[in-house]
Formats: structure tokens, C-alpha cells, sequence
């Protein structure tokens, strides 16, 4: 366990609208990074953070955005809400300087 | 580019049988990371193993093996007298470490195993 917390575990919104998801972390690890998982598409990387305010894009960014404002917090917006992005998010860290990467619990969010 | 290919989608083994599963990678760096990690059911990631790029030994542990080879790019996975308790999806993952950053990390579209009682 690494302290990973997501919130909320499961959402459902409406096409268009604004959603949030938190990932929180307790032990102050540096590289955070945030996936979506679809069938038959595996895990994709959507943003990833090396660092409080330091942010970049992943390979299916398009539609979504970031901030890191603290260490343990680690935020991802879907600034208007679309079917497509119906999936499971995973909020991921990375630990030590073994790189190992761990995740956490998962979001289901449906955008209907 | 960066590419992992797990090109077994589906598995069915009956338990206690052997089952390897296959993981192909792409990668233009010499410096890279090698991982696997289990989803069962519940849902969540569990990290299996990490391997980089200059270790070429084989690990075990316990039913569980890995075997890497950068000669045929291949980092398979072996578990050894299944149970019904690895039914899972399975994912292989290549990240390149560049620049000296943590870098990102790409992932197969993994295989789902059943192991049959």
C-alpha cells in the first residue's frame, strides 16, 4: 500500500459538464501520473507530474487538464465531459529509486 | 517510438498447469524499465516486477517467474502450477528513462488469464 487515495470512486455525469478527479498521496512522493483504462486499449497515459506546478501531457491528453498545486495533491479535469471519456482512471506514483510505480484504487466515471 | 505488445488477449489454462505469457517491447534506448503488474478482479493494480535494461537475469519468485531477453526484445512471464487465484488480467509495461527524469510509462494492452479449476 502505497498511500494512494482516489476521489471519488465512482461518478456519473452528464455530457458537458465539468468533473474533477482528486488523487492524494500521504508520503510526499514526487512523480505522479494519471491513466485511463478502456477494454482493449489497456492503460493509457493521460498527464503526469514531476513536481508541484510541473505538468505534462501524455498520450491522450486532448480534452482533459491538470494541476498540482501541493505535493500529496494531484488533480485531473474534464473541463466538459464527453461519452468518450467514459473509463476507469488510475492515479499512479512512482516510488524510490527502484522506479517502481504503484497505483491507485481506480475511478469509474460514466458521462452519460 | 515505444511500443509493448502482449499479443495473447485471451488465456485459458486448468489449474496447475504452466502458462507463459508473452510480452514484446520497442524501444530505441539503450537505458529502459520493464515491468508487469496483475489486475484481478477487484479491480486494482498490483505490481509484479521491475526489471532495466542491463539486468538480463532471470528472477523467480515463489510460482512466479520472468524471463528477459534484449536479443529478441521479449520479457515473458511463467507461472508455474497455476491456481485459480491468478486469474487476472496481466500487463506488461517499457518505460525509457531520459534526461535523467522519470519518465513515462507505456503499457500493454494486456491478457486476461483464467485458470480453470
Amino acid at each position: 500500500d502505497a498511500g494512494i487515495t482516489q476521489s471519488p470512486r465512482h461518478k456519473v455525469t452528464e455530457t458537458g459538464t465539468p468533473v474533477t478527479l482528486r488523487c492524494h498521496q500521504t508520503e510526499n512522493h514526487r512523480y505522479m501520473y494519471w491513466y485511463r483504462q478502456d477494454p482493449g486499449h489497456g492503460l493509457r497515459l493521460i498527464h503526469y507530474s514531476y513536481g508541484v506546478k510541473d505538468t505534462d501531457k501524455g498520450e491522450v491528453s486532448d480534452g482533459y487538464s491538470v494541476s498540482r498545486s501541493k505535493t500529496e495533491d494531484f488533480l485531473l479535469t474534464l473541463e466538459s465531459a464527453t461519452s468518450s471519456q467514459t473509463s476507469v482512471y488510475f492515479c499512479a506514483i512512482t516510488v524510490g529509486a527502484d522506479y517502481e510505480q504503484y497505483f491507485g484504487p481506480g475511478t469509474r466515471l460514466t458521462v452519460t | 517510438a515505444q511500443k509493448v505488445t502482449q499479443a495473447q488477449t485471451e488465456i485459458s489454462v486448468v489449474e496447475k498447469e504452466d502458462v507463459t505469457l508473452d510480452c514484446v517491447y520497442e524501444t530505441r534506448d539503450t537505458t529502459y524499465y520493464l515491468f508487469w503488474y496483475k489486475q484481478p478482479p477487484s479491480g486494482e493494480l498490483v505490481f509484479l516486477i521491475r526489471r532495466n535494461s542491463f539486468d538480463e537475469q532471470n528472477e523467480i519468485s515463489g510460482r512466479y517467474s520472468w524471463n528477459f531477453q534484449k536479443s529478441t526484445s521479449s520479457f515473458n512471464f511463467t507461472i508455474t502450477a497455476s491456481q485459480v487465484v491468478d486469474s487476472a488480467v496481466y500487463f506488461c509495461a517499457l518505460s525509457e528513462v531520459t534526461r535523467g527524469r522519470d519518465d513515462k510509462i507505456i503499457f500493454g494492452k494486456g491478457t486476461r488469464l483464467h485458470i480453470l479449476p
